[in-house]
């Protein structure tokens, strides 16, 4: 167990809708991130907080933001959704704010379905 | 930017043989190289990384890599493999953001199947 928590598990909605995945990093860490999983592009980096502020940001569409709370749990919110936003969403969290400076500790993932 | 290539989409090797799963990376600069896995319906795990230092990196479960500069490798290994190491591997590189920041770039993953 990484001791990153993602919900839901599942998640199946239609195009055009607006989903809310949350992740609650490992206690300790900082640095939440968030990766697209998806049989044709791979790992595809989104956006990184630390410390609840952004740091990094990779390839996130604009329908597509996030946050990360006091708390530091993180919230990435994807709208209008199209059927190409059908993908393996992962949150990892890390001790410091540089990847791999720390491993990076990866939840198991939120399985969104857009029909 | 930096990048990483996996070449190999699937390794078939024999329970108690050695196993190697390549990567080669392109890097300006000194390469930060990582291999994560991941096993059905999981996030992936951290095995191990090369920043500085032995060219050798032991990692979790048994597992090493051999950095090697001349090649621009940076190959996991392990000397006897266990069924249950069967999973996908990921080779990573930490690469810089146009605009600030850093971030780890995934390879599309090696699947390693070990069989009795």
């Amino acid at each position: 167990d990484s001791g990153v928590t993602q919900t839901p598990k599942h998640l199946i909605t239609a195009t055009g809708q607006r989903v809310t995945l949350r992740c609650s990093p490992r206690s300790g860490d900082l640095s939440v991130y968030w990766y697209q999983q998806s049989l044709d592009q791979g790992l595809q980096f989104l956006i990184q907080y630390y410390n609840g502020e952004e740091r990094a940001k990779g390839n996130i569409l604009e329908r597509f933001s996030a946050q990360q709370f006091p708390d530091l749990h993180s919230e990435l919110n994807l709208s209008s959704l199209e059927l190409g936003d059908s993908a393996l969403y992962f949150c990892a969290s890390s001790v410091d704010g540089t990847p791999g400076s720390s491993p990076l500790h990866f939840g198991n993932g939120t399985r969104l379905t857009v029909t | 930017a930096q990048s990483v290539a996996q070449p190999e989409d699937q390794v078939n090797v024999a329970e108690g043989n050695p196993l190697t799963v390549k990567c080669t990376y392109s890097v300006s600069g000194n390469p930060y190289l990582f291999w994560y896995v991941q096993y059905p319906n999981r996030g992936l795990q951290f095995l191990l990384k090369y920043i500085t230092g032995d060219n050798l990196v032991k990692g979790s479960y048994g597992f090493e890599a051999e950095f090697n500069k001349s090649q621009t490798s940076f190959h996991l290994k392990k000397p006897s493999a266990l069924v249950s190491d069967s999973a996908l591997y990921f080779c990573a590189v930490r690469d810089r953001i146009t605009g600030g920041g850093n971030k780890l770039t995934f390879g599309t993953g090696t699947q390693l199947k070990v069989e009795l």
